[in-house]
Parts: structure tokens; sequence; C-alpha cells
């Protein structure tokens, strides 16, 4: 069946590093990629997200490509804030109802 | 406009208890989703109601769930008897058809 891997976490780096947090997947048809953000004491927000392959997301200083050729969606960005502290799930859907496949999420802590 | 809002917000229950979770999708939206992460795990998908109807209950873990949507508005989510293993957070998303899928903040559920 389909799955999500991404990197376990946490990973803590300072203000201004660059991130990058690895997703690769693997799924029977083409899916679409997601990456969802979950800030402490809220819910899951849909960050970016790619339907085909080549296609770039981004938003808020995030981006990801989906890269079809080593099934990979990984999350980059070039300098990150406090408030970037969160928990990141990468997911994938092949269901036309938009049924989501999560990984297992990387927290990221970001210091002063 | 509202988001999608869940009640309770956290939940502590003995084992062999009921507890009824509450769901209520953004308004219009006829897609309904539950979704639970086990501490630590990756979020999983439980089910699907498209209005009123299961369109897909496939991620349902055995016959202590039972989840309704009355009249294709609001859903609950009902665990008797629930099992220590039943502990984690339980999301709801909406959606429209071919839209974003947007979450709730979730229930935290602690069974003891």
């Amino acid at each position: 069946g389909d799955s999500v891997t991404q990197m376990e976490g946490p990973v803590t780096l300072s203000e201004e590093a660059f991130l990058t947090i690895n997703c690769t997947y693997t799924a029977t048809g083409y899916p679409s990629l997601f990456w969802y953000v979950q800030y402490p004491g809220e819910g899951l927000q849909l960050l970016l997200k790619a339907t085909k392959a080549d296609d770039k997301g981004s938003n808020k200083g995030f981006e990801a490509t989906y890269r079809k050729e080593t099934t990979s969606f990984h999350l980059e960005k070039g300098s990150v804030q406090v408030s970037d502290s969160a928990v990141y799930f990468c997911a994938l859907t092949t269901d036309s109802w938009g049924k989501l496949q999560f990984g297992a999420g990387t927290q990221v802590v970001v210091t002063p | 406009e509202a988001g999608v809002t869940q009640f309770p917000s956290h939940s502590v229950i003995e084992k062999g208890q009921t507890v009824t979770l509450r769901c209520d999708p953004i308004s219009g939206h006829d897609n309904l989703y539950w979704y639970r992460r086990v501490m630590g795990k990756e979020i999983k998908f439980l089910l699907h109601f498209v209005k009123e109807s299961k369109q897909d209950e496939s991620g349902m873990p055995n016959n202590r769930f039972l989840a309704e949507r009355t009249g294709g508005t609001y859903s609950t989510l009902k665990v008797q008897p629930a099992e220590l293993e039943d502990s984690g957070v339980y999301f709801c998303a909406s959606s429209q058809e071919g839209n974003t899928i947007y979450f709730g903040e979730g229930s935290w559920l602690t069974v003891v």
C-alpha cells in the first residue's frame, strides 16, 4: 500500500539556520503530495502542496519540489524563525476523495 | 468563517468507559473525515463521510468505534468500551469536493 517516510525528530536548530526535512513516499498511483504543519496548541494546517512531477509548492518561505524520479518531497526553508517551531507532516493522496496517508511527523524546535 | 471545531479538546477516561467526540465541519462542506494519531506515530485515516453516508470506513480499528453524521452536518465518534491503546489525538477534517482539506485542532483522548 501507499506509505510516507519522513525523517525522525526532533530537529533542533538556531534562528536563521537552514531547515531541511526529508520525505520519501511509495504509492501505487500518481499521488498528490502535501506538507501539513501543527503549531503548538493548534490544528493541522496545510502548508503547501504539489500535484504533479516537478511542481514546486511554496508558502511562508517554505518550499518543496515533487521529485518523481526519487519519489521525494523534501521540505526546505532558508532561514527559520522561532515561530516556525512546530510538528511537520508529509502526506500524500492517490484517492479522488482526498484520503490522506501521513508520515510520522517531524518536530522542529527553533531556538533564539 | 468558522473552521472545523471539535469537542472536547481533552478527555481523560478510565478503561472500559465510553467517550463521544464531536466534530462540526465547515458549513457547506460535504466531506468529513476522521483521523487519529497515536502517540509518536503517523496520523492514520479512520473514515470518510460524504454528507450523511459513509464513503470509506476502512480505517476504523474495530467495532468498539462507531461514527455517525446526523443529517449530514456534525459528526460524532464514539468509543465504547475504551481501551488503553485508544489514547491519542483524534482529528476531524472537512472539505468541499476536490478542494483543500481543513483540519480541526483535535480531541486529545487519554485512557487510564
